[in-house]
């Protein structure tokens, strides 16, 4: 079955870089996403990669995939307290569902 | 402007009650998808639809029920038989594609009173 996990809580300073980090279980996984939660909204699409690919840069983000280990990673780098939210990551499949199955989120906070 | 819209915000049920919250798309996206939030969860699919008049269960669909009359509306029932209904739910649309984005709505949160 679909299982994604990621760490509940990450703190860094201003400036600094963040790691996010994600594993799932599905390898069949076609689709794997970041999205961005902030308090009492709905979530916003940040990035998301192809299961054929290894990295993926957007500006301040970078996606890591590593399929064999099954482990996505979301660095976001010059960290700001704007990006004080709760981080989601999810997959999907092209076939069959084709819903977004996500981890439980992982809550950063960035101290100024 | 094109976007997903949940309403009500908030919404308090007394216990026993059916409640409807509201979800319209004005994207043309095919698909429609219900999710429900804990605190400190992720999220968990109740309900989602591929096309008009076609809906499946998710993984929680116990106690809930949707229709998909239109392409711009699922509205999602919060059932009597939905034994912990306090929670935040979450309406998302998007193509049938994997690589389509999903615009999720700001969420209603329905607490049972």
């Amino acid at each position: 079955g679909e299982d994604v996990e990621q760490s509940l809580f990450l703190s860094v300073r201003e400036g600094d870089s963040s790691v996010i980090n994600c594993t799932y279980t599905d390898s069949s996984s076609t689709y794997l996403y970041w999205y961005k939660q902030e308090p009492g909204a709905g979530l916003q699409l940040l990035t998301y990669i192809f299961s054929n690919m290894d990295m993926k840069q957007d500006q301040r983000l970078t996606v890591l995939l590593n399929k064999k280990d099954k482990h996505l990673s979301l660095r976001i780098a010059d960290t700001q307290t704007g990006d004080s939210a709760i981080y989601f990551c999810a997959e999907s499949m092209d076939t069959g569902r084709r819903a977004l199955t996500f981890g439980s989120g992982t809550r950063l906070q960035v101290q100024p | 402007d094109g976007g997903i819209t949940q309403s009500p915000k908030y919404l308090f049920r007394k216990e026993g009650q059916n409640v409807t919250l509201s979800c319209e798309q004005n994207l043309n996206h095919d698909a429609m998808y219900w999710y429900r939030q804990d605190p400190g969860q992720g999220l968990r699919l109740i309900y989602y639809s591929q096309i008009v008049n076609d809906f499946q269960k998710g993984d929680i669909a116990e106690g809930y029920s949707v229709s998909r009359e239109k392409k711009e509306s699922f509205p999602l029932t919060v059932t009597s038989a939905q034994k912990n209904p306090t929670a935040f739910y979450l309406c998302a649309s998007g193509g049938l594609l994997g690589d389509t984005e999903a615009f999720f709505g700001q969420g209603t949160r329905l607490t049972v009173v």
